[in-house]
Parts: C-alpha cells; structure tokens; sequence
C-alpha cells in the first residue's frame, strides 16, 4: 500500500497571505489528523476529520482550517500567515473505525512553510 | 487528559552499546503508547504500539519497550545502537488524539 503523501514538500510565503496544504490518506483509511512541528512547541495536534466531518479539534485559532474529501483526501488551510506559522506540518491516516480511540496513525513526510 | 513526559531530552551511545530512552505518562484510564522515530527531514515512523496484550512490546528494528503500570512508564530500549539510530524519538499517548512528549535526540558514537 502507498503510504501517505503531503503536498506540496515545501513551500516559502510572505506575512498576510495564506496557504493551503494537501494530504492523501493511505488507501481504505477514513481518518486524517493534522499536527505542528516546531522547534518551540514540538508536535501539536490540529484537529482531525473523518467523514468529512471534523471530529477533534486542538487549541488553534480560527486561521487554521480545514476539510476533507470524499475520498478521504484533506486540506488544511491557514490564512492571514504569521511568521510564527513557519513550522512542518504533518499529516497522519488512520482507519479511524474505532471512533478515533487508541488508533495507531501512520504519518506522511511533512509540509515544511516558511513564513518571511 | 493524557500526558507524557520524555525524561532526557538528549542521549548519546557508543555503537554497539544498548539505548534507553525513559518515558513516563499520565492517564486516568490505561492508555494507549507509541513509539515514533524522526529522522532528520522525515515524517513520524512507527516503532511500536502499547495494546494492553502484552506489556513487553516488540518493535521494529530491534526495538522493544516494557509498559509499567505501577511506575506508569514506558521505557524504549535497544540492545545494541547501530548509526543508523541517530533521530529523534517521540513517546506518544493516546486518546481521540495523539499526545507527543517533548522529543529524545539519539547521537550514536562510532
């Protein structure tokens, strides 16, 4: 099975604008989470959807969004860039038939942004 | 509410000399626990997953991690480091969401 892929890899923007990343699920699975990684804050959770619903929800402000897709696929968004939103985002699958609960998620490369 | 604590924040090995990398959680209920190594530009790996069968887990690459209920721990170990190694390791409770502690850095010595 091909595992999960984020697009694009990278990506440079300026303060103000906004930014919409990409994320594929490994086939069959239902659920996509979305995580933080800086070197400040380490690895936060976003929120995550399945059904194309979200069903959790981290402690972001409303500039992060996003959904997903019939086909499991997911975007995230963030509008109004902040310098402090440089950071790799990451994406995770999981089957997401157990309600979420104990789930092991299998994780794509990243979204690395830079903000300037 | 789950949380995890990663007890040292950078450990360096000699090739061939075991890796210990501590992790203690805290949970109302038993939770769930993984393993996940980073290396460096890449995404999160799987080493291993605390399912409740079995409170010694074996992983991937020669890992293993022993889940201690009364010392709510769950140290990773490996008998012998390989280069290879070197990352970054994430212990990680979960509920509907996955909780990472602050991240342990492995530098392996030749």
């Amino acid at each position: 099975k091909a595992g999960v892929t984020q697009t694009p890899r990278y990506l440079i923007k300026t303060r103000g604008q906004q930014v919409t990343l990409s994320c594929s699920p490994i086939s069959g699975h239902r659920s996509v989470s979305w995580y933080q990684q800086t070197p400040g804050q380490g690895l936060q959770f976003l929120f995550e959807y399945f059904s194309e619903t979200q069903r959790n929800k981290g402690n972001f402000p409303g500039r992060f969004s996003g959904r997903q897709f019939s086909n499991s696929r997911s975007e995230m968004n963030v509008s109004t860039l902040e310098l402090g939103d440089s950071a790799l985002y990451l994406c995770a699958s999981s089957s997401g038939t157990s309600g979420g609960l104990g789930e092991t998620q299998y994780f794509g490369p990243g979204t690395r942004l830079l903000v300037l | 509410a789950q949380s995890v604590t990663q007890l040292d924040s950078h450990v360096s090995v000699s090739e061939g000399t075991p890796v210990l990398l501590r992790c203690n959680y805290s949970s109302s209920y038993s939770p769930s626990l993984f393993w996940y190594v980073q290396h460096p530009n890449k995404g999160l790996q799987l080493l291993l997953k605390y399912t409740s069968a079995a409170t010694l887990v074996k992983g991937i690459n020669g890992f293993e991690a022993e889940f201690k209920k009364s010392e709510t721990s769950f140290h990773l170990t490996k008998p012998s480091a390989h280069m290879s190694d070197a990352a970054e390791y994430f212990c990680v409770a979960s509920d509907y969401k996955l909780s990472f502690g602050a991240g342990t850095t492995v530098t392996v010595r030749a």
